[in-house]
């Protein structure tokens, strides 16, 4: 998607191991998100920011931590991975404005995490 | 808070059919409403949304949806489908006097067209 990406796209890594995945966005927006999408679940927020160095807590955000140094990257680490965590994980950023609210999110294209 | 209910998982149609995409939604306060789809192996795509105004709003690639305060519902209809449409489609929802709030999404339709 113009103006965000995420990386890696695909990972597999072995349970208990750290894993950190990145968003980066050239739009200068404030808001960046992340959330995990699993079959049946939708898509889940697990954390967000709405600055550097702002970060919030989503519904499901035991065992994942965020950073955000830099407007334009938005960090996702996984502290001990669990097969649980084996999930398609997307980025979102959107636009400060209460009046632009309204455009929504634009999405990365996702990384697909399989823990084994 | 909000929830989004998408009461159908699975929606399996004939090319050519019409469809429709149901979404209910609970807000205690006024909200935004948005439909994404997702094609295979891709990132969320926003299709159409109601911000305000006419309840009948339209969308890329011939959808349409209509926003029903009364019944809180968000329906997604397209009068023909193509096999192009096959994706899974989310509807969102987002309250509308908080600045960078979160959209909260629901479980998915799954959209099969058949030949």
């Amino acid at each position: 998607d113009a103006g965000i990406t995420q990386s890696p796209r695909h990972k597999v890594t072995e349970t208990g191991t750290p894993v950190t995945l990145r968003c980066h966005q050239t739009e200068n927006h404030r808001y960046m998100y992340w959330y995990r999408q699993d079959p049946g679940h939708g898509l889940r927020l697990i954390h967000y920011s709405y600055g550097v160095k702002d970060t919030d807590k989503g519904e499901v955000s035991d065992g994942y931590s965020v950073s955000r140094s830099k407007t334009e990257d938005f960090l996702l680490t996984l502290e001990s991975a669990t097969s649980s965590q084996t999930s398609v994980y997307f980025c979102a950023i959107s636009e400060s404005k209460v009046w632009r609210l309204g455009y929504g999110y634009t999405f990365g294209s996702g990384t697909r995490l399989t823990v084994v | 808070a909000q929830s989004v209910t998408q009461l159908d998982s699975q929606v399996p149609v004939f090319e050519e059919a019409p469809v429709e995409l149901r979404c209910n939604y609970s807000s205690s306060v006024s909200v935004y409403l948005f439909w994404y789809v997702q094609y295979p192996n891709q990132g969320l795509q926003l299709l159409l949304k109601y911000l305000s105004g006419s309840t009948l709003v339209k969308g890329i690639n011939g959808f349409e949806a209509e926003f029903n305060k009364s019944q809180t519902s968000f329906h997604l209809r397209k009068p023909s489908v193509h096999i192009s449409d096959t994706a899974e489609y989310f509807c969102a929802v987002g309250p509308r006097e908080t600045s960078g709030s979160r959209l909260t999404f629901g479980e998915g339709t799954q959209l099969t067209v058949n030949p």
